[in-house]
């Protein structure tokens, strides 16, 4: 079956710091790739809508220049969190439909980021 | 817009007791609906699917009926085990390349 892939799956780092999480498909290509943040008490919010070969498109209210999304080829989009805060710190989860999806998703695993 | 509205939890229950979780959308047109469950520490899987009004997703146990009129998708298991203890949520996705709109979240504890 099709699998999303998320590295690191977990990450401690310095407030003023970056870091960069990958998603990738393992067996199928993604032109398009979501990714999503998972507050405390669960709720999911999508952030950014990862397009192959062009500009990610933000949710409102996220902010472009903090959460940089690149998705160079059509199995791998990355997440920067630039400048991370505490306030940064939190489960971000990718996912991608495989083509012959019928509109599921499928999820990587998750990265919690936890920024000191 | 599209919207999920979610029984919240948490929910807890004895083992082999009857799981219903409630959900309604707001959408237009007709979209397919999700169940998925994400289980302590990891990401979400599809739990199961209803593509068209009165369609039934079912998966392990669970099942989901696709009601249009009422706008909703409650999700029902006869007899919950402990290892069913997790995350639900409740989802929504029109054709195309769209995200996923989810509801809040469920969380379910059962206890032997």
């Amino acid at each position: 079956g099709a699998v999303v892939s998320q590295h690191p799956s977990w990450v401690i780092c310095k407030s003023g710091t970056s870091v960069k999480i990958e998603c990738r498909s393992l067996d199928f290509q993604a032109t398009t790739m979501f990714w999503y943040r998972q507050f405390p008490k669960q709720s999911l919010m999508l952030m950014a809508t990862s397009n192959e070969g062009s500009k990610a498109t933000y949710e409102q209210g996220v902010e472009k220049d903090k959460f940089l999304i690149n998705h160079a080829s059509l199995t791998l989009s990355t997440l920067t969190v630039t400048s991370a805060h505490p306030e940064d710190s939190s489960f971000y989860i990718c996912s991608a439909r495989p083509e012959s999806g019928a509109n599921v998703l499928t999820f990587g695993a998750g990265s919690r980021l936890t920024v000191l | 817009g599209n919207s999920v509205t979610q029984m919240e939890g948490p929910v807890t229950l004895s083992e082999e007791a009857f799981l219903t979780i409630n959900c309604t959308y707001t959408a237009t047109g007709y979209p397919s609906l999700f169940w998925y469950v994400q289980y302590p520490g990891e990401g979400l899987q599809l739990l199961l699917k209803a593509t068209k009004a009165d369609d039934k997703g079912s998966n392990k146990g669970f099942e989901a009926t696709y009601r249009k009129e009422t706008t909703s998708f409650h999700l029902e298991k006869g007899s919950v085990q402990v290892s069913d203890s997790a995350v639900y949520f409740c989802a929504l996705a029109h054709s195309g390349n769209t995200p996923l709109v989810f509801g809040k979240g469920t969380r379910l504890s059962v206890i032997a």
